[in-house]
């Protein structure tokens, strides 16, 4: 079946620092890669996505690039500031060749960023 | 503005009560899904619909039912079958597509006792 994996948090990085996430995928056809972040005592929003491989997606300094032939879709961030910090989960979803309609994504365990001043 | 509500933000139940949390959408989106957050577990899928009238279970469906007679609406109650039902529950829906992102509740945290 559809599985994500990211690294295990919890990170802690000081501001201004560089942020990397790992996330790698394994699925059946071409699935859609997302980033979902969710700040504390929230649910998830929607911070970038990439719809096919050698995509590039990026939002609010994120970026993040769908490797097919690595299977990968890792988080970037140039400098972090302190309200960065939340947890980060990455996504896919794979529905549509099985003709049943089903795009509900499966989600990475999220990793834990804490950005200290 | 357009969004998911979800109801209460906060809920308290003693074990063997059958409890309900709402999920409402004004995004005219024709998905709606349920999922179960646990500490270092990520999301599971609970129950999604598609379309009015019809559901399907998701990973975790065991304990738990919902209906689905409005587009708006989505309510989750989780039954006395539910062995574990303390956790932080949220709504989300989608318009259709593959490449369609989710939009979220901020979520109920339901504590049973």
């Amino acid at each position: 079946g559809d599985s994500v994996t990211q690294m295990e948090g919890p990170v802690t990085l000081s501001e201004e620092a560089f942020l990397t996430i790992n996330c790698t995928y394994t699925a059946t056809g071409y699935p859609s890669l997302f980033w979902y972040v969710q700040y504390p005592g929230e649910g998830l929003q929607l911070l970038l996505k990439a719809t096919k491989a050698d995509d590039k997606g990026s939002n609010k300094g994120f970026e993040a690039t769908y490797r097919k032939e690595t299977t990968s879709f890792h988080l970037e961030k140039g400098s972090v500031q302190v309200s960065d910090s939340a947890v980060y989960f990455c996504a896919l979803s794979a529905g549509g060749y099985s003709g049943a309609g089903s795009y509900q994504l499966t989600f990475g365990k999220g990793t834990k960023l804490s950005v200290i001043p | 503005d357009g969004g998911i509500t979800q109801s209460p933000k906060y809920l308290f139940r003693k074990e063997g009560q059958n409890v309900t949390l709402s999920c409402e959408q004004n995004l005219n989106h024709d998905a709606m899904y349920w999922y179960r957050q646990d500490p270092g577990q990520g999301l599971r899928l609970i129950y999604y619909s598609q379309i009015v009238n019809d559901f399907q279970k998701g990973d975790i469906a065991e304990g738990y039912s919902v209906s689905r007679e409005k587009k708006e609406s989505f309510p989750l109650t989780v039954t006395s079958a539910q062995k574990n039902p303390t956790a932080f529950y949220l709504c989300a829906s989608s318009p259709q597509g593959q490449a369609a992102p989710l939009h979220f509740g901020n979520g109920t945290r339901l504590t049973v006792t």
